[in-house]
């Protein structure tokens, strides 16, 4: 089955520096690569999703790299804020019609501090 | 619109002692799913019904049944819960069509197993 390794676990930045998490995934067959950002106390939130088609998706500060050949996708923020502050995840999938098994990192906590 | 709620917040529970999480979503989904977070391990999924009416193992099914009661609500009940089963559980549920993939989490039940 899928396996989704995330690195670093923990990352501590000044605010406005930039912050990069990594994931690798072992299943070619995987075509749908979201991130979730969790707040302390509330379940994780989608903040930006790939499909394997594409090499590269922005969405104002964030961004999200996919290298299908050496089956690793990176989370890039940039001009960190201190609200930016958090526990992220990656995840992975092979869509199966409309519904979709998310397999997850282990997790990054991001400290932002002012 | 509430998305989806999770019941209860907390609850502790001894060694071989039975109980259902509920939970229920307002967006019309069609699939749901349930999962476990633990310390660095990311959130393993539990089992998740990919419309009214199926249901199928995730990851880590052992200890666990499930019910989808109607299209928008799906329980999760521990028949003999153990140490082991000391985690925080989310409910999440997606539109389940091609048009998005996106998962709506909950707010999550901390339930520790004495």
């Amino acid at each position: 089955g899928e396996n989704v390794e995330q690195h670093p676990s923990t990352l501590s930045v000044q605010e406005g520096d930039s912050a990069v998490i990594k994931c690798t995934y072992s299943d070619s067959a995987s075509n749908y690569f979201p991130w979730y950002k969790q707040e302390l106390g509330k379940g994780p939130q989608l903040i930006i999703d790939i499909r394997s088609n594409v090499g590269e998706k922005k969405d104002q500060r964030i961004a999200v790299t996919l290298n299908k050949t050496a089956k690793h996708f990176s989370l890039h923020i940039t001009e960190t804020q201190p609200e930016d502050s958090a526990v992220y995840f990656c995840a992975a999938s092979p869509l199966s019609g409309g519904y979709n098994k998310l397999i997850f990192g282990a997790g990054t906590r991001l400290a932002v501090h002012p | 619109n509430a998305g989806v709620t999770q019941t209860p917040k907390f609850q502790v529970l001894k060694t071989g002692q039975s109980m259902t999480l509920q939970c229920a979503q307002d967006m019309n989904h069609n699939s749901m799913y349930w999962y476990r977070q633990d310390p660095g391990m990311g959130l393993r999924l539990i089992y998740y019904s990919a419309s009214e009416g199926t249901t199928d193992k995730g990851e880590v099914p052992n200890g666990y049944n499930v019910s989808r009661l109607n299209k928008r609500e799906f329980s999760l009940r521990l028949e003999s819960a153990a140490p082991s089963q000391t985690s925080v559980y989310f409910c999440a549920s997606s539109d389940g069509t091609a048009r998005t993939h996106e998962q709506y989490f909950g707010p999550g039940t901390r339930l520790t197993v004495t």
